[in-house]
């Protein structure tokens, strides 16, 4: 099994550029999580997805979108990159499910996306 | 809300010698707690959980911690340091109550390094 995975590994866009994140997990896991890393400041939470349909915001969701595509897929979309967005943006995701039933749930981290804004 | 500080951004200690990494919770209940390994240019990798139960959790690699409810505390500990145990890791929470989503808070990680 690959885990999961995203792409593209770098990016560098100019200030006021469009991309989008991709993420798959291949573990049939219910729940789905994007987070940024800066230094100093652990790992925040953007965007997560409990189920299929369903999007929550997180900790810092300004400036960004989602699109839970189907079960294996997250997206995270930034309509116009800002150079505070320069990051590291994990994937994430867990088992989830029904409530009570993924309360030992471990997430699983995708390898990265190392983003800078000029 | 739920926070988590992981005391001492940079830890050093020599191979061979006891590795310790702080991690205290605020929580006036007792919420899950993990530990995650982050080795460079790479995402996380679980090392160890504490839900309900023993209080002495022991993980991958050598690795345990200890959940002290009193001390509101989930301190990392190795007997002895490897150069492989070079790497950053993260305390992390979950409330018991997240709902379906296993939302976790992240502490700002503490590097280690390893030296001969």
């Amino acid at each position: 099994n690959a885990g999961v995975t995203q792409t593209p590994k770098f990016q560098v866009l100019k200030t006021g550029q469009s991309m989008t994140l991709q993420c798959a997990q291949d573990m049939n896991h219910n729940s789905m999580y994007w987070y940024r890393q800066d230094p100093g400041m652990g790992l925040r939470l953007i965007y997560y997805s409990a189920s299929e349909g369903t999007t929550d915001k997180g900790e810092v969701p300004n400036g960004y979108n989602v699109s839970r595509l189907n079960k294996r897929e997250f997206s995270l979309r930034l309509e116009s990159a800002a150079p505070s967005q320069t990051s590291v943006y994990f994937c994430a995701s867990s088992r989830g499910g029904l409530a009570g039933a993924g309360v030992y749930n471990e997430q699983f981290f995708g390898p990265g996306t190392r983003l800078t804004v000029l | 809300a739920q926070s988590v500080t992981q005391l001492g951004s940079h830890v050093s200690v020599s191979e061979g010698a006891l590795v310790l990494l702080r991690c205290n919770y605020s929580s006036s209940v007792p919420p899950y707690l993990f530990w995650y390994v982050q080795y460079p240019n790479q995402g996380l990798q679980l090392l160890l959980k504490y839900t309900t139960g023993a209080t002495l959790v022991k993980g991958i690699n050598g690795f345990e911690a200890e959940f002290k409810k009193s001390e509101t505390s989930f301190h990392l500990t190795k007997p002895s340091a490897h150069m492989s145990d070079a790497a950053e890791y993260f305390c992390a929470v979950r409330p018991l109550n997240t709902g379906t989503a296993s939302k976790l808070t992240f502490g700002t990680g503490t590097r280690l390094q390893v030296t001969l």
